[in-house]
């Protein structure tokens, strides 16, 4: 079945480590996308991707990192420098060229800070 | 910019009570508009969506209406079940945000048997 797969479902991230969340797609979808997601707060888009080789930062990069080298691929890394990590992690994906497309949504990476 | 406002929550039901969850938003043009459910533990996925003004999107018995002169499109049940628990978030996509998708805060929806 076709769909995107996150991994780990939890993650402990200890003070001054880099972590990361990975996010693997077969829908074969051009467009990725990292949320942000904390209790009682709506998503926020962290990074997004519309093809390989390409991402742009969303509202909130400062303190993640992304890369984008294969179509099915696009791993966040949660830096040192971002401060306020803990939170659940959503990775999505979709089709470029229509305004109306729906996203797909992986189930998710809770990360905390030990 | 573009953005989404929804009603806050907790909101809790009796089975079998009519559900409304409120949504407004502000953008520029024609935007796309959907609702998304979360359940526990999980990412969301599509309830449902309309492209233009005075659709109707529809889907598991929820209803939404795009209303272009009041800017809304509030989501609606007759009758709510107890699997209907979730959260519940409106989005919108385009046409001056280009594809990306901006979401409300989420309606969580707590349904007593």
């Amino acid at each position: 079945d076709g769909g995107i797969t996150q991994s780990p479902k939890y993650l402990f991230r200890k003070e001054g480590q880099n972590v990361t969340l990975s996010c693997e797609q077969n829908l074969n979808h051009d467009a990725m996308y990292w949320y942000r997601q904390d209790p009682g707060q709506g998503l926020r888009l962290i990074y997004y991707s519309q093809i390989v080789n390409d991402f742009q930062k969303g509202d909130i990069a400062e303190g993640y990192s992304v890369s984008r080298e294969k179509k099915e691929s696009f791993p966040l890394t949660v830096t040192s420098a971002q401060k306020n990590p803990t939170a659940f992690y959503l990775c999505a994906s979709s089709m470029v060229g229509a305004t109306n497309e729906k996203l797909f949504f992986g189930s998710g990476t809770q990360l905390s800070v030990l | 910019g573009n953005s989404v406002t929804q009603m806050e929550g907790p909101v809790t039901l009796s089975e079998e009570a009519f559900l409304t969850i409120n949504c407004t938003y502000t953008a520029t043009g024609y935007p796309s508009l959907f609702w998304y459910v979360q359940y526990p533990g999980e990412g969301l996925q599509l309830l449902l969506k309309a492209t233009k003004a005075d659709d109707k999107g529809s889907n598991k018995g929820f209803e939404a209406t795009y209303r272009k002169e009041t800017t809304s499109f509030h989501l609606e049940k007759g009758s709510v079940q107890v699997s209907d628990s979730a959260v519940y978030f409106c989005a919108l996509s385009g046409p001056t945000g280009g594809f990306k998708t901006i979401f409300g805060a989420g309606t969580r929806l707590f349904v007593k048997a």
